[in-house]
C-alpha cells in the first residue's frame, strides 16, 4: 500500500533562515510526488510536481523540491524563508495504476517569524 | 485562472438531517474530487467523478452520496448526517487525469453537524 508521512506537525523559523520541509513516501512503484500549500483562510494550491527526469524540481514562490529514491523523501525547500510563506504545506502521493489518485500527508504547519 | 467555487462556505446541520455541499468548476476539467480534511488527518478522498453521469467512489464514501448532473457541478450529499461528518470538504477539479494532473481546490465548507 501507498502511503505519504510528513513527520513534522508544526515547524517555526526565524524569516531569512533557510527552510525544509520534510516527506518521505512508501510505494513500489516509481512514484509521482506533489508538494500543494494552503495559506491561511485559503484553499490549497499546487506548489510543484516530481514525474520523472531531474531529481531537484522547481515549482512557484521559489520553492523546490529534491527527490531522493535512495531514502524514499520528497523534501520542500526555500532559501531565504519569508514571513509570507507561513502557511500549511500537503506532501502528496499519485497513486498509479489505472485510476491517479493522490494519497495526501498529514501535513506541516510552517511558521516563519518576523 | 481556473475557478472551483463552493457552497455554502459554511453550514451547520442537525444530526439525522440531509446535507448537499456544491461545487461548480468553470475549467471544463473532465475530473472532479470531493474531499474532506480533518486535523491529524491529510486530505481524504470521498467521491470522484471523470465526467457528467459519472461517480466513483474514494476511499472514505460511506455515509456519503455523491451526484455529477452536468461538467461543471459535482454535488455531495449527507443523506443522514452525524457529527462524525463534521469536518471541511474540499472540491477540486483536475487538469489532465494522468499522473500529471494538477488539482484546483475550492475554498472549503465548513460542516458542523450537531
Amino acid at each position: 500500500a501507498q502511503s505519504v508521512d510528513q513527520p513534522d506537525a508544526h515547524v517555526t523559523l526565524s524569516e531569512g533562515a533557510s527552510l525544509e520541509l520534510r516527506c518521505s513516501y512508501s510505494y513500489s512503484a516509481a512514484p509521482y510526488l506533489f508538494w500543494y500549500v494552503q495559506y491561511p483562510g485559503q484553499s490549497l494550491q499546487f506548489l510543484l510536481k516530481y514525474i520523472t527526469g531531474d531529481t531537484v524540481v522547481k515549482g512557484t514562490k521559489g520553492f523546490e523540491a529534491e527527490f531522493r529514491k535512495s531514502n524514499s523523501s520528497f523534501n520542500l525547500k526555500k532559501s531565504p524563508a519569508h514571513w509570507s510563506d507561513s502557511a500549511k504545506y500537503f506532501c502528496a502521493l499519485e497513486r498509479g495504476g489505472s485510476n491517479y489518485k493522490l494519497t495526501f500527508g498529514k501535513g506541516t504547519l510552517l511558521t516563519v517569524t518576523p | 485562472e481556473a475557478a472551483v467555487t463552493q457552497s455554502p462556505r459554511n453550514k451547520v446541520a442537525v444530526t439525522g438531517g440531509k446535507v448537499t455541499l456544491s461545487c461548480n468548476q468553470t475549467n471544463n476539467h473532465n475530473n472532479m474530487y470531493w474531499y474532506r480534511q480533518d486535523t491529524g488527518h491529510g486530505l481524504r478522498l470521498i467521491h470522484y467523478s471523470y465526467g457528467a453521469g459519472s461517480t466513483e467512489k474514494g476511499d472514505i464514501p460511506d455515509g456519503y452520496k455523491a451526484s455529477r448532473p452536468s461538467q461543471e457541478n459535482f454535488s455531495l450529499i449527507l443523506e443522514l448526517a452525524t457529527p462524525s461528518q463534521t469536518s471541511v470538504y474540499f472540491c477540486a477539479s483536475g487538469d489532465s487525469g494522468g499522473p500529471n494532473e494538477r488539482l484546483f481546490f475550492g475554498h472549503g465548507t465548513k460542516l458542523s453537524v450537531l
